[in-house]
């Protein structure tokens, strides 16, 4: 099975609502990082987690590595936040090799 | 100026040709990879590395060589090209928590 899983697969919202994604492993996940593939392609990095949380603007993440999961709460959803959102684990004595899950994608629409 | 260049942007080859990719990394970062991108699957890793002359072996890494020749250059070598090998393919480079991507070579086997 996926080391992993996204969830959801695909999401649509309304501009101004929240909502949130999740990423559960199923490896021994020491960080996790988080991507956004905006709608031209280009991958831009929004997270770098240890066990714990950040913040940025609005968009907010989590990440338990007891639990296995992390997630990424987007608050006031806006039009440039769509786009495909990725987790990638890393997991202990994993050589700086993240593993990557298959994405969320996201439709903002007004 | 783009800390990560992949060249060609777009590449279109015959099966059984040769392919080779290219990335360059001006962050001076230790490791480099390689991705292939295809839908439904996510990124998936195909090779890295951790400094000039190093390699080690990714997750999808059947029918690619890769080499990395400098601090900065890191090469993906498709020696007999399948269509199966038709995909995106993104050139990463990290160090710590910094993670960033190239914009994608497009490669299409016909």
């Amino acid at each position: 099975g996926d080391k992993v899983k996204q969830s959801p697969s695909a999401l649509s919202l309304q501009e101004g609502t929240n909502s949130a994604l999740r990423c559960n492993f199923s490896i021994a996940a020491t960080t996790v990082q988080w991507f956004l593939q905006n709608p031209r392609g280009s991958l831009m990095n929004l997270f770098y987690l240890v066990p714990g949380t950040k913040e940025n603007g609005r968009l907010k993440s989590a990440f338990d590595s007891k639990e296995s999961y992390s997630t990424l709460h987007i608050r006031d959803a806006q039009l440039e936040d769509s786009g495909t959102y990725f987790c990638a684990a890393e997991a202990s004595g994993g050589n700086y090799k993240p593993t990557f899950g298959k994405g969320t994608s996201l439709v903002v629409h007004p | 100026e783009a800390a990560v260049t992949q060249s060609p942007r777009n590449k279109v080859t015959v099966t059984g040709g040769n392919v080779t990719l290219s990335c360059r990394q001006t962050n001076s970062h230790n490791y480099m990879y390689w991705y292939r991108q295809d839908t439904g699957h996510g990124l998936r890793l195909i090779h890295y590395s951790y400094g000039a002359g190093n390699l080690q072996i990714g997750d999808v890494p059947d029918g690619y060589k890769a080499t990395r020749t400098t601090q900065e250059d890191f090469f993906l070598l498709l020696e007999l090209a399948s269509p199966s090998q038709t995909s995106l393919y993104f050139c990463a480079s990290s160090e710590g928590s910094d993670y960033t991507f190239g914009s994608g070579t497009r490669l299409l086997v016909i």
